[in-house]
């Protein structure tokens, strides 16, 4: 069973300050990775997107890829209470995996 | 450019009655993707067309969800005889799967069925 695995939250980040979101995926064999941003009652919408080992920064958000550690995370630089949402991580190889995503409060 | 588009954005229904979910692709997108969510849940795959072919519908709960794809374009996802734990958020999704491992989806609005 292929899973994608996100520690649910919710995760409370003061305003200003750096989030951290993590996720674990057991298929070695996914090649590619992303992270959506869903907001309540709504889509979900494409923050990122990585497919090499390494860093990938895109405004204030920069994802980060391990895979000899099945690991991807999502760090939001400058937090702001816009980017409270719940955090969904997919993770692709031969079909896409969705996480259950971890919920982010950003405290004014 | 237009999105991908879902009708009926709600839907009210009676347990027992059939219901008829549709959704229109972002245009040139080959593959669709059908997600259910319940409230407050993570996303559960469903089925995934590519083209008008299903070669992944193992996210079906049951024969009584049935979905087609015709045209490489619209698709409609059936639900027979509904139950109240049918109830959640239905979305779709498409891509361009321009290579197999890098497809962004592009989400609907999803529609919102609620059984009585």
């Amino acid at each position: 069973q292929k899973e994608v695995e996100q520690n649910s939250g919710p995760l409370s980040v003061p305003e200003g300050a750096i989030a951290s979101l993590n996720c674990t995926y057991s298929d070695r064999g996914s090649q590619s990775f992303f992270w959506y941003r869903q907001y309540s009652g709504k889509s979900p919408e494409l923050i990122m997107s990585i497919y090499s080992n390494g860093d990938k920064e895109d405004g204030r958000f920069t994802a980060q890829l391990n895979k000899a550690s099945q690991y991807v995370s999502l760090l939001i630089r400058d937090s702001q209470p816009s980017d409270s949402a719940t955090y969904l991580c997919a993770v692709s190889g031969d079909k896409i995996i969705f996480g259950k995503g971890t919920r982010l409060h950003i405290l004014p | 450019g237009a999105g991908v588009s879902q009708s009926p954005s709600n839907k009210v229904t009676e347990k027992g009655k059939d219901v008829e979910l549709r959704c229109d692709p972002i245009s040139g997108h080959t593959a669709l993707y059908w997600y259910r969510q319940s409230l407050g849940q993570g996303l559960e795959f469903l089925i995934y067309f590519q083209g008008n072919s299903a070669p992944d519908k193992s996210g079906l709960p049951s024969d009584r969800f049935s979905a087609e794809r015709t045209g490489g374009s619209v698709s409609t996802l059936t639900i027979q005889r509904t139950q109240q734990e049918d109830s959640a958020v239905y979305l779709c999704a498409s891509s361009l799967r321009v290579r197999q491992y890098q497809e962004t989806q592009y989400f609907g609005p999803g529609t919102r069925l609620l059984v009585l």
